[in-house]
């Protein structure tokens, strides 16, 4: 079937380091890309979705990078911080007004900021 | 508001017991779901449902049951438990159908079987 999937389970930085997490998709009718963050012992948490017509989405720290010629998907964490270790899981949803509304969740990258 | 509550926090049950995972909102969210996170894995989507009266099935439905008479409320019927239903338990909601990929999720429910 068709899934989301993460290149690597563990990235480690420095603190103050630049993080990019990255993810490989193989649905080319996704509309949406997005990222959640979960802390150890919480729910997961959005952190920012790109749609599919765009490269580029800019939040708070973070930016996601989207590449459909290679489907590719990328989270970039600016100036990484303590409170960024978490594992992080891209997800993408299917396009269309019918049908199954779900999303499709990769396996995670955790992310550990070395002090 | 308090988001989205689920209880218990944990769970332990014995093989062919029942019980039920309760799941709430108060954000008048009409899009809520469950998902089951097994360890060193993404989370897999059990049922949804995008407004009272209305669900339907995820990627691993088998053994679970939902109903959604209310906006607030989207309990998950576990019906004769089985080892392989081990995980942690995710409710989730978002505002609409159109945006329904932002979810705000629960604190989660640890279900053991044994």
């Amino acid at each position: 079937g068709e899934n989301v999937g993460l290149h690597l389970p563990t990235l480690s930085v420095q603190e103050g380091d630049n993080s990019i997490i990255n993810c490989a998709y193989s649905n080319s009718a996704s509309d949406y890309f997005i990222w959640y963050k979960q802390e150890s012992g919480k729910g997961p948490q959005f952190i920012i979705d790109i749609r599919s017509n765009m490269d580029k989405r800019q939040g708070q720290r973070v930016t996601v990078l989207l590449n459909k010629t290679v489907k590719h998907l990328s989270l970039q964490i600016a100036a990484t911080q303590p409170g960024d270790s978490a594992v992080y899981f891209c997800a993408d949803r299917k396009a269309g007004d019918t049908g199954r509304r779900a999303l499709t969740f990769g396996s995670g990258t955790r992310l550990q900021v070395q002090p | 508001n308090a988001g989205v509550t689920q209880t218990p926090k944990f769970q332990v049950l014995k093989t062919g017991q029942s019980m039920t995972l309760q799941c709430a909102q108060d954000m008048n969210h009409e899009y809520m779901s469950w998902y089951r996170q097994d360890p060193g894995m993404g989370l897999r989507l059990i049922h949804y449902s995008v407004g009272a009266g209305i669900t339907d099935q995820g990627e691993v439905p088998n053994g679970y049951n939902v109903s959604r008479s209310t906006t607030e409320d989207f309990p998950l019927r576990l019906l004769s438990a089985a080892p392989s239903q081990t995980s942690v338990y995710f409710c989730a909601s978002s505002f609409g159908q159109l945006s329904y990929h932002e979810q705000y999720f629960g604190p989660g429910t640890r279900l053991t079987v044994t």
